[in-house]
C-alpha cells in the first residue's frame, strides 16, 4: 500500500540553526500539505501547496518558514532560524484532490530545538 | 470559539462495549467530515470518511447532522486494540485545509 514517507524520524537542533524536513508523497496525489502538532496539542495545518506553489498558509507559516518541491517526488519543509517553540511533531500529507477527499499522512518528524 | 470541539474523554470502557463519541464544528460551509485515529506519538490515520447519509464500515458507524453541524461515531464491540485517541476533522475552502479537533481519548480495559 503506498504511503507517505518521512526522513528524519527526528531531528533534534539548536535554536537559530535551519533546518530541512523532507517527505515523499504518494506517487499520484497532487496535493501535499504540512500540519504540525505540538506535543498535547492538537493537530495544526501549516500550509498545502499544488501546482509548484502554496495555495494556503496559516498565520503559523511566517517568512522562517518555506516549501519546496525541488523534483518529482521530494516535498521539503524549511525552518530558517528555529525557535524554542518551534519543537513539535511535524506531518506532511497528501491527497489525490482538493475537494472532498482525504489526505494520508507521513509518520512524522519529531524537531526538538533546544 | 472553536472550530471543531470534541470532548476530551478518557473514555474507559470493557471490551464488547458500544461507545460513542460526539464533534461539533463551527463553519456551516463545511463540506468533508472524516474521522482519524492517533496512536500516541504516531501520525493521524484515517478510520472512516463522513457521508451526509451515515455510513458504516464493520463495527464503525458515523452519522453526519448538518442543521445541528455535528458528526459522530460509534463503535460496536469494542476492542483492546481499538484504544487511541480519535480526531474529528472538518474540511472547509478548497485546498483541504483540514480543521481538527483535539480528539476524544478511548481506553479499551480487558
Amino acid at each position: 500500500e503506498p504511503e507517505v514517507t518521512q526522513t528524519p524520524s527526528h531531528q533534534v537542533t539548536q535554536m537559530g540553526q535551519e533546518v530541512i524536513l523532507r517527505c515523499v508523497p504518494i506517487s499520484n496525489h497532487l496535493y501535499f500539505y504540512w500540519y504540525r502538532q505540538i506535543l498535547g496539542q492538537k493537530v495544526e495545518f501549516l500550509v498545502s501547496f499544488y501546482n509548484n506553489e502554496i495555495s494556503e498558509k496559516s498565520e503559523i507559516f511566517d517568512d522562517q518558514f518555506s516549501v519546496e518541491r525541488p523534483d518529482g517526488s521530494n516535498f521539503t519543509l524549511k525552518i530558517r532560524s528555529t525557535k524554542l517553540e518551534d519543537s513539535a511533531m511535524y506531518f506532511c500529507a497528501s491527497g489525490r484532490q482538493a475537494m472532498g477527499t482525504e489526505a494520508f499522512f507521513g509518520q512524522g518528524t519529531r524537531l526538538t530545538v533546544v | 470559539r472553536k472550530e471543531v470541539e470534541q470532548d476530551p474523554g478518557p473514555f474507559n470502557v470493557p471490551e464488547g462495549a458500544t461507545v460513542a463519541f460526539n464533534c461539533t464544528y463551527s463553519n456551516s460551509a463545511s463540506q468533508s467530515f472524516f474521522w482519524y485515529r492517533q496512536d500516541c506519538r504516531k501520525e493521524p490515520k484515517l478510520l472512516m470518511s463522513v457521508y451526509s447519509s451515515g455510513n458504516e464500515d464493520g463495527r464503525f458507524t458515523a452519522q453526519l447532522n448538518r442543521a445541528s453541524q455535528y458528526i459522530s461515531l460509534l463503535i460496536r464491540d469494542s476492542k483492546l486494540s481499538d484504544s487511541a485517541t480519535y480526531l474529528c476533522v472538518v474540511n472547509w475552502g478548497n485546498f483541504n485545509k483540514f480543521y481538527f479537533g483535539s480528539g476524544t481519548k478511548l481506553n479499551v480495559k480487558p
